[in-house]
């Protein structure tokens, strides 16, 4: 079965730095974009930026480029989203995907698979 | 890059036809056959239903369609049934290798 499952909820006060993961199974890892996509409480899907694992390519929504870092780490079929300094506005629920049609252009192809979430909370 | 435009609501009774609109630019929507939707009921994640424009994922019911026009895609539900009540989100390539969503609109079986 192919799925991507991520790490669970996490409370972090503002200032702090923050690491989220999601790992893949099923399917060939390196071969298909993984991307990550916020959604804020209440709010909509906001598309955060994408990576290809077998060569770390990664793209940035100008929103997010800056803001945070996404990485990977094929060895293990995991890729990551981390911040260096979390604040208020980060608390949202974090979604990454896998982009079909492995090898395509970044951001064309749709997400047919999802992980289920992390819900990231920031409050002192 | 600015959110694609989606209505906030929609609404139909079991058995009939509703249509979402999503309505970018030519930098996007308009430039592009790279439209997908997105199912979402609450607490869950998002479940794809439409890509490329108008292509339905092994699975997805062909009571859902997909369409493009100028910079405005739909998407189409026929033969509404109760458990297609949920969020809707549509998503389009915008140049420079990303995609932007729209704002999702809540459709109400009533």
């Amino acid at each position: 079965e192919v799925q991507l499952v991520q790490s669970g909820a996490v409370v972090k006060k503002p200032g702090e730095s923050l690491k989220i993961s999601c790992k893949g199974s099923g399917y060939s890892f390196a071969t298909y974009w993984i991307g990550w996509v916020r959604q804020m409480p209440g709010k909509g899907l906001e598309w955060m930026g994408i990576i290809y694992p077998d060569d770390s390519d990664t793209r940035y929504s100008p929103s997010f480029q800056g803001q945070v870092t996404i990485s990977v780490d094929k060895s293990i079929s995991t890729a990551y989203l981390q911040w260096s300094s979390v604040k208020a506005s980060d608390t949202a629920m974090y979604y990454c995907a896998r982009q079909k049609g492995g090898g395509a252009v970044a951001g064309i192809d749709a997400f047919d698979v999802w992980g289920q979430g992390t819900m990231v909370t920031v409050s002192s | 890059q600015s959110a694609l435009t989606q209505p906030r609501s929609v609404s139909g009774s079991p058995g009939q036809s509703v249509t979402i609109s999503c309505t970018g630019t030519s930098s996007d929507v308009g430039g592009y056959n790279y439209v997908s939707w997105y199912q979402q009921h609450p607490g869950k994640a998002p479940k794809l239903m439409i890509y490329d424009v108008s292509k339905r994922p092994s699975g997805v019911p062909d009571r859902f369609s997909g369409s493009k026009s100028g910079n405005t895609a739909s998407l189409t539900i026929s033969g509404l049934q109760a458990e297609d009540e949920s969020d809707y989100y549509c998503c389009s390539y915008a140049g420079n290798y990303t995609c932007v969503f729209g704002g999702g609109t809540k459709l109400t079986v009533l």
